[in-house]
């Protein structure tokens, strides 16, 4: 079963605009989330993470927020650029244990 | 440089033939993982390692092996690969656990016929 779910397989911007990117999980045991980017043959990129006591980490143009009650946590990108452009992975971890969604394809227009 | 390597980038093999994929780390950490990528599943972890000789299965374990002898490498293992193992390899390793940063390697395609 998938604990993590992104249920947007892609999501098309405007260049300046904000970019929202979903992720949803279901195992109440998870105590820290992170963000990883990737692009064409290459390995992801850790880009923000959030720990479960928080509900906000911001990191210049990047903010995630965790809404525990609803197991819901969002990625935003403001203001998005073309080289933002690759795909998102939501992961949700505790201790040693590792799950990722299945990946958002954010696709900025100049 | 501080990286993450994967042995052989590219792969392909027949079923039941053994085969190794290698990933080495520089940067001293403690924790290591592998998982594989298929699509409109994503990333979905295989094994991991805290540290040497401590190996714990991930979510998709069936038909793999791992050892940590040393904490620089972690091996990923097929016995006898069957062609639904025939996927997108990541191998990657952080700090303490699997909250901090994780530094992946460049990944192993691999294909079994």
């Amino acid at each position: 079963d998938q604990q993590v779910k992104q249920n947007s397989p892609s999501l098309s911007v405007q260049e300046g605009r904000i970019s929202i990117l979903n992720c949803d999980y279901t195992n109440s045991m998870f105590d820290y989330f992170l963000w990883y980017k990737k692009y064409p043959a290459e390995g992801p990129t850790f880009l923000i993470s959030i720990s479960s006591i928080k509900d906000k980490n911001e990191d210049g143009r990047f903010t995630v927020f965790l809404n525990k009650s609803a197991k819901h946590l969002s990625l935003h990108i403001v203001p998005s650029q073309p080289g933002d452009s690759a795909v998102y992975f939501c992961a949700a971890s505790v201790w040693g244990d590792m799950r990722f969604g299945a990946g958002t394809r954010l696709t900025v227009k100049p | 440089e501080a990286q993450v390597t994967q042995n052989p980038r590219y792969l392909i093999t027949v079923t039941g033939k053994k085969l190794t994929v290698t990933c080495s780390q520089n940067m001293n950490h403690e924790y290591m993982s592998w998982y594989r990528q298929d699509p409109g599943l994503g990333l979905r972890q295989i094994y991991y390692s805290m540290n040497v000789e401590v190996t714990d299965k991930g979510d998709v374990p069936e038909g793999y092996k791992v050892s940590r002898k040393e904490k620089r490498n972690f091996p990923l293992i097929l016995e006898s690969p069957s062609p639904n193992q025939t996927s997108l390899y990541f191998c990657a390793s952080s700090y303490g656990s699997a909250k901090n940063i994780q530094y992946f390697g460049a990944g192993t395609r691999l294909s079994v016929l």
